[in-house]
Parts: structure tokens; sequence; C-alpha cells
């Protein structure tokens, strides 16, 4: 069965660098584009950033561009967020998800890690 | 960027009734929309793809409408599972983006 696994999350300073991982299994992980979303704790779901298949194409939201990079890892089925200069509004649960256009669209959803950026 | 403006941001009902949810976009975006459930404490639920369509394995009480701009997602009788947070999504374009979500909770 599908499976996608984040990990990385923590406690970080601001101004820290950090890289969130998911680790992917039970599917053609080369098929299908993969996706960040972002929870702030008592908030909404925040689209972040996709790579599709090929590991070239990219996406950022606005808030994110120029300060997260996403890759991905084809050897390991792996997705990876680098995310740099750190603030406190990236205190979230991040969730990596799968697929784009229909019928796949965020079609299966990891468990999530958390982040939390504090001094 | 398209924004998605998703009303009531709550609202309160009891088991058996029936629930509207609504999606704006503010451009059309074909059908080009997913819902989602989220109970605390967990990972969203892809309920509804393609604006209509019932993703595998989820009851049939739930149904998603609409093409365009203007979206629904009906839950034809509540359950109490179903009390969580709902959210649309449009893929029309990049970046994506999310509705606010519906907080539907017990009466």
């Amino acid at each position: 069965q599908v499976q996608l696994v984040e990990s990385g999350g923590g406690v970080f300073q601001p101004g820290r660098s950090l890289r969130l991982s998911c680790a992917t299994s039970g599917f053609n992980f080369h098929n299908y584009a993969m996706h960040w979303v972002r929870q702030a704790p008592g908030k909404g779901l925040e689209w972040v950033a996709v790579v599709w298949f090929d590991g070239i194409k990219k996406y950022y939201a606005d808030a994110v561009q120029g300060r997260f990079n996403i890759s991905r890892d084809s050897s390991r089925e792996t997705i990876n967020l680098q995310i740099n200069s750190l603030r406190v509004e990236d205190t979230a649960v991040y969730y990596c998800a799968r697929g784009t256009g229909s019928p796949s669209e965020h079609d299966f959803w990891g468990q999530g890690t958390l982040l939390t950026v504090s001094s | 960027d398209i924004q998605m403006t998703q009303s009531p941001s709550s609202l309160s009902a009891s088991v058996g009734d029936r629930v509207t949810i609504t999606c704006r976009a503010s451009q059309a975006i074909r059908n080009d929309l997913v819902w989602f459930q989220q109970r605390p404490g967990k990972a969203p639920k892809r309920l509804i793809f393609a604006a209509s369509s019932l993703q595998s394995g989820v009851p049939s009480r739930f149904s998603g409408s609409g093409s365009g701009t203007e979206f629904t997602l009906t839950i034809s009788s509540l359950q109490p599972e179903d009390f969580a947070t709902y959210y649309c999504l449009q893929h029309n374009t990049y970046p994506r983006t999310f509705g606010q979500g519906t907080k539907v909770e017990i009466k």
C-alpha cells in the first residue's frame, strides 16, 4: 500500500537551516509529482511546493520562494525540503502528499512532521 | 494567484442533518477541485476529486458538485465520525490554493 513517512522536524532556532524528508513506498515513485503542504498550529492548510516526476520542474508558494528548495532522490524514492533562514512563522506540521492533476491530485498524504522555530 | 473562498467557516449540526459547504474560486478552474476531511491531529484525507468523483472507500453520503467557479460538498446524513474540518483545494494552476476550512461541530 502507498506509504509516505516524513522526518526531520524538531525544535530549531531562527536563522538556521534544515532539511525535511519524505520516504515513499508502495507505488511507482518515478511516475508521480510530489508536494509539501504545511499547517501552522490551529490554522488551515497551506500549499508549499511541488516537484514533478522528472525532478526538474518545481513550483513554490510566494511565501517561501527563494528560501525553500524542494528536491527528489529517485534512488531512495524520497523527496526533500531544504529550508534556509528559518523564521518563527515557519512553525508548522509539514506534510508530503502525492500526485498532481486528476485523478491523483494530493491523493495520499503522510502523517506529518512538526517543525518548531523558536529561540 | 487563484483565491478560494470557503463558507461557512464553521457550522453546528446534529447527527442525521444534511450539510452543505461551498467553495468559490476567484476565476474559473473547470472541475479542478478536491475536497478533504481532516480530523484533529490527523493528516487530511481526500474525499472527492475532479469536483464530483468519490474517492474509493469514502461513504456515499459524501458528494461533490460544481464547475467553473462554484463548488459544493454535501453530506447527506451527518454521522458522528463526520465531525471534522473540511477543506477544498484548486489544482487548476500553481500555486495551489486551499480554502480556509469549514469546521463541522456537534449541535
